[in-house]
């Protein structure tokens, strides 16, 4: 079956620290993939997105995403986390269907 | 250019009683789609459609039912709410044009049932 893992539930860095949070994806091919970040009590904010190309993706915030086919991975990368990056981020994958499929999510907490 | 509308942005039901929450996009997208999300699990997929008339069941379909008469519009119906149904419901709309594909969402619907 199709589906998306986001192995850490929670994860806490210090400010200023870096951060990558993981995401693995189980599909036949290379899907459409996708960051998003929500706020508590907020939607979803788009971070960045791949679907083919450079397997670097820039997105907003100062956020990156790289992609691994060999890995089936899509790890998201900050070099220097501000205490305003805490929330929850997903990673989730489109294989071309006009639907997502979400991973759990992630919480990250930021240390003053 | 309003995107995706959802409406109500707070529901209380109690166990039993039906309702419709609404989602409408004027973007001229194909596809649209009904998530829930609750906590520790993600957004998980309800139903989705990829045109006008065409509806498919995603991860989450039981208890509700979709319909898609317009491109504009993607009701989700609660024929009989449960308690189990409180949840936070997202719509999204998304498009393909050349190499691009993006997603739009609505702001929410929080709903509970009592």
């Amino acid at each position: 079956a199709q589906s998306v893992t986001q192995p850490d539930i929670h994860i806490t860095v210090s400010e200023g620290a870096s951060l990558e949070l993981r995401c693995n994806y189980s599909y036949g091919a290379t899907p459409y993939l996708f960051w998003y970040v929500q706020s508590p009590g907020q939607g979803l904010q788009l971070l960045l997105k791949y679907f083919s190309g450079d397997t670097l993706v820039q997105g907003i915030k100062g956020f990156e995403a790289e992609f691994k086919r060999s890995q089936s991975s899509f790890n998201l990368r900050k070099p220097s986390v501000h205490w305003s990056d805490a929330a929850e981020y997903f990673c989730a994958v489109d294989n071309q269907g006009g639907k997502l499929i979400f991973g759990q999510g992630t919480e990250l907490s930021v240390k003053p | 250019n309003a995107g995706v509308t959802q409406t109500p942005k707070f529901q209380v039901l109690k166990t039993g009683q039906s309702m419709t929450l609404q989602c409408a996009q004027d973007m001229n997208h194909e596809y649209m789609s009904w998530y829930r999300q609750d906590p520790g699990m993600g957004l998980r997929l309800i139903h989705y459609s990829v045109g006008a008339g065409i509806t498919d069941q995603g991860e989450v379909p039981n208890g509700y039912n979709v319909s898609r008469s317009t491109t504009e519009d993607f009701p989700l119906r609660l024929l009989s709410a449960a308690p189990s149904q409180t949840s936070v419901y997202f719509c999204a709309s998304s498009y393909s044009a050349g190499l691009d594909y993006g997603y739009t969402f609505g702001s929410g619907t929080r709903l509970t049932v009592v």
